[in-house]
C-alpha cells in the first residue's frame, strides 16, 4: 500500500515556527484525518496529535495540527532545541483497511 | 498509567519464526474502545504497521506481511503476541507494541530490537 508523503527534512531557526506537511489521499488523510508522532533518537514514538487537531494531555500548546483536503500539517511555534526530532504522520486508509505512515520528517532546529 | 513492555529473542535465524510478547500493565487489554497494534522500524528507517487488534479478536493486517504474520491477545495475562514466520534480513527491526483509542496510539512500549542473522 502507498504511504503518506512527507518531506525528508525541514530546517528552521530557534524560536521560529516550523510547519511540517503530510500528503495523503481521499481514503486516508482526506477521510479520517491524521495523527502526528514525534520520535527522538533511541526512543519510541510519542503521540502529539490525533484526528487532525486533538492534543493528548501533556502535549505543549506550541504544537498544533490541521488538515486541508488530503494534506495534514503540524505546526510547532517557538522552536526549542528539544523539538529537533523525527516526525511521522499516520492515518487509517478506509478503503484498504490499513494503517499508513509517512516516511518521516527530520526537523532540524538551527 | 498504562505501560507496555515488549519481550522476546533479540536474534533469530533466517527462515525461522520471530516470536514476541507485549505485556500491558497499569491497565487492561479489555479496556473499551482500546486497540492494540504491532509496528516495526528497521534501523535508521521509518515506521511500518504490522497489525491492529481489538479485544473481540477483530484483527487487521498489513497486506505486505499478512501471509507470514499471526497476532493474538491473551486477555487473561494482558499480553499481545506476534509471530512472524520465514524471516529474512529484511525483518531486522525494532518492534513496538502500541495501544489506545482508534487511531490514537497514546501508549507505546520501549521497543525491542530483533536481528535476523545466522
Amino acid at each position: 500500500q502507498a504511504g503518506l508523503t512527507q518531506p525528508p527534512s525541514v530546517s528552521e531557526a530557534l524560536r521560529q515556527t516550523a510547519t511540517l506537511t503530510c500528503i495523503g489521499n481521499n481514503d486516508d488523510v482526506g477521510n479520517g484525518g491524521a495523527a502526528w508522532l514525534q520520535q527522538h533518537q533511541g526512543h519510541p514514538p510519542k503521540l502529539l496529535s490525533y484526528r487532525n487537531n486533538n492534543r493528548p494531555s501533556g502535549i505543549s500548546e506550541r504544537i498544533s495540527a490541521s488538515r486541508s483536503g488530503n494534506t495534514a500539517s503540524l505546526t510547532i511555534t517557538g522552536l526549542q532545541p528539544e523539538d529537533e526530532a523525527d516526525y511521522y504522520c499516520s492515518a487509517w486508509d478506509n478503503s484498504l483497511n490499513v494503517w499508513v505512515f509517512g516516511g518521516g520528517t527530520k526537523l532540524i532546529v538551527l | 498509567q498504562l505501560q507496555l513492555q515488549e519481550s522476546g529473542p533479540g536474534l533469530v535465524k533466517p527462515s525461522e519464526t520471530l516470536s514476541l510478547t507485549c505485556t500491558v500493565s497499569g491497565g487492561s487489554l479489555t479496556t473499551n474502545h482500546y486497540y492494540w497494534a504491532w509496528i516495526r522500524q528497521p534501523p535508521g528507517k521509518g515506521l511500518e504497521w504490522i497489525a491492529t487488534m481489538y479485544k473481540t479478536g477483530t484483527t487487521d493486517y498489513s497486506p505486505s506481511l499478512k501471509s507470514r504474520v499471526t497476532v493474538s491477545l491473551d486477555t487473561s495475562k494482558d499480553q499481545l503476541s506476534l509471530r512472524l514466520r520465514s524471516v529474512t534480513a529484511a525483518d531486522t527491526a525494532i518492534y513496538f507494541c502500541a495501544g489506545g483509542p482508534w487511531q490514537q496510539p497514546d501508549y507505546w512500549g520501549q521497543g525491542t530490537l530483533v536481528i535476523v542473522s545466522t
